[in-house]
């Protein structure tokens, strides 16, 4: 079964103070990896998608790294707005009627507070 | 202008009843989900369809329904909810293959 791991469960920065967080990951047949930002009482929002090991893409602060068994995203000199729970979430690949499909296993999550 | 739109956004209801949950997305994709979000804000998958053929069912009790009438809309039937049903549901699309999915903004449940 595919399973995410997301560390640390809750970070606290002060503004500009970079970091990054960590998503351990055991799927097999990995289709694609996701970061999506989850601001209270909003869905999740899609940040970056990373498909193989070595790959990396950036976003303003967020830049996201891949290895063949976790992921980081390294948050550059934060700001307030940064804040948010930030999910990791694999693509494993589910079969049905002789075609591939994805399936999304999420982490728990961390949560991001930025002060200022 | 919104891309996946659920409705409604909140729903308070006793036990023992029954309710839907409507999702649309225009985004032209052809996969949809449903998600549950539990308290400690894990989000978990419930339903996949394909071109509104069922693909995952992930253990879901069978008081759960998913209806899909289209590719566009996915909705979400639940009888004799219990108090266990509360959480956050969330319906998201995306193109088959390789592509990230997109959220709607979910639709919080209280079962009192």
């Amino acid at each position: 079964e595919d399973q995410v791991t997301q560390s640390p469960e809750a970070l606290r920065l002060q503004e500009g103070e970079s970091s990054s967080l960590n998503c351990s990951y055991t799927v097999s047949g990995l289709r694609g990896l996701f970061w999506y930002r989850q601001d209270p009482g909003k869905g999740p929002e899609f940040l970056f998608t990373l498909y193989s090991a070595g790959e990396e893409k950036e976003k303003e602060r967020l830049k996201a790294t891949l290895t063949k068994k976790e992921s980081f995203l390294h948050i550059t000199a934060p700001k307030p707005e940064d804040s948010a729970t930030y999910l990791c979430a694999v693509q494993g690949k589910v079969e049905a009627g002789g075609t591939s499909y994805g399936k999304l296993t999420f982490g728990q999550g961390t949560i991001l507070t930025v002060h200022p | 202008d919104t891309a996946v739109s659920q409705t409604p956004k909140y729903l308070v209801t006793q036990m023992g009843n029954d309710k839907s949950i409507k999702c649309e997305q225009n985004l032209g994709h052809d996969t949809m989900y449903w998600y549950k979000q539990d308290s400690k804000k894990f989000l978990k998958i419930m339903f996949s369809y394909n071109n509104k053929e069922l693909i995952i069912n992930e253990t879901v009790p069978n008081r759960f329904s998913p209806k899909s009438p289209d590719k566009a809309h996915l909705n979400l039937h639940i009888n004799s909810l219990e108090l266990g049903d509360s959480a956050v549901y969330f319906c998201a699309s995306s193109r088959t293959g390789r592509t990230e999915a997109f959220f709607g903004q979910g639709t919080r449940l209280t079962v009192v």
